[in-house]
């Protein structure tokens, strides 16, 4: 069965530092893996997703995502931190059943950026 | 474009009420679907819909029932509300596209609780 798991509850980092939030996946076949971000009282939004390609992807508000294959991860990483950037970051794979999928959440790291 | 809209934001019901969550999107999406979002346990998928007319269970759909007449409109509804059903639903649709590559798009959320 297709599963993600993001490891940390919480990240904390001073502004202006780099950051990196967590997911490691497990799935059989190719993973199709995203990560969505969740502002209090919002719904989430996308910011990127890895199908095929460059192992590095680049996405919205400078974040960029490193998928390894061989260590099963997909780490969502920042070069320098934004208090705006604090929320609650979700990684999600593609579930292969069905038509066209459906997504399957990790449980959610709270990105918490510090002044 | 209104994007997905979720009405009503909050609700609070007795144990027993029923009610219907309405979802619609204008970006003529033919993936449509209902997650809920407990805390520590990330979003689990409850039903989905891959066109209208044609529905199917996620990972968590009892207690709840969904239909998809329309390709704008997928309401879900609650037949008798239970106190283990209080969560905030989010309603999300994606293109057709190729399927498992589609970005999903969520709405902004329904806070319900019952009591």
């Amino acid at each position: 069965a297709q599963s993600v798991a993001q490891p940390e509850d919480q990240v904390n980092v001073a502004e202006g530092n780099p950051l990196t939030v967590k997911c490691t996946y497990s799935v059989s076949g190719n993973p199709y893996l995203f990560w969505y971000v969740q502002y209090p009282n919002r719904g989430l939004q996308f910011l990127l997703k890895y199908i095929t390609g460059d192992n590095l992807v680049k996405g919205s508000y400078g974040f960029e995502a490193e998928f390894n294959k061989s260590q099963t991860s997909f780490h969502l990483k920042k070069p320098s931190a934004l208090v705006s950037d604090s929320a609650l970051y979700f990684c999600a794979v593609r579930d292969g059943r069905g038509s066209q999928g459906n997504l399957i959440f990790g449980k959610g790291t709270k990105l918490s950026v510090k002044p | 474009n209104a994007g997905v809209t979720q009405t009503p934001k909050f609700q609070v019901l007795k144990t027993g009420q029923s009610m219907t969550l309405q979802c619609a999107q204008d970006m003529n999406h033919e993936y449509m679907s209902w997650y809920r979002q407990d805390p520590g346990m990330g979003l689990r998928l409850i039903h989905y819909s891959v066109g209208a007319g044609i529905t199917d269970q996620g990972e968590v759909p009892n207690g709840y029932n969904v239909s998809r007449s329309t390709t704008e409109d997928f309401p879900l509804r609650l037949l008798s509300a239970a106190p283990s059903q209080t969560s905030v639903y989010f309603c999300a649709s994606s293109s057709p596209g190729t399927g498992v590559t589609d970005t999903q798009y969520f709405g902004p959320g329904t806070r319900l609780t019952v009591l």
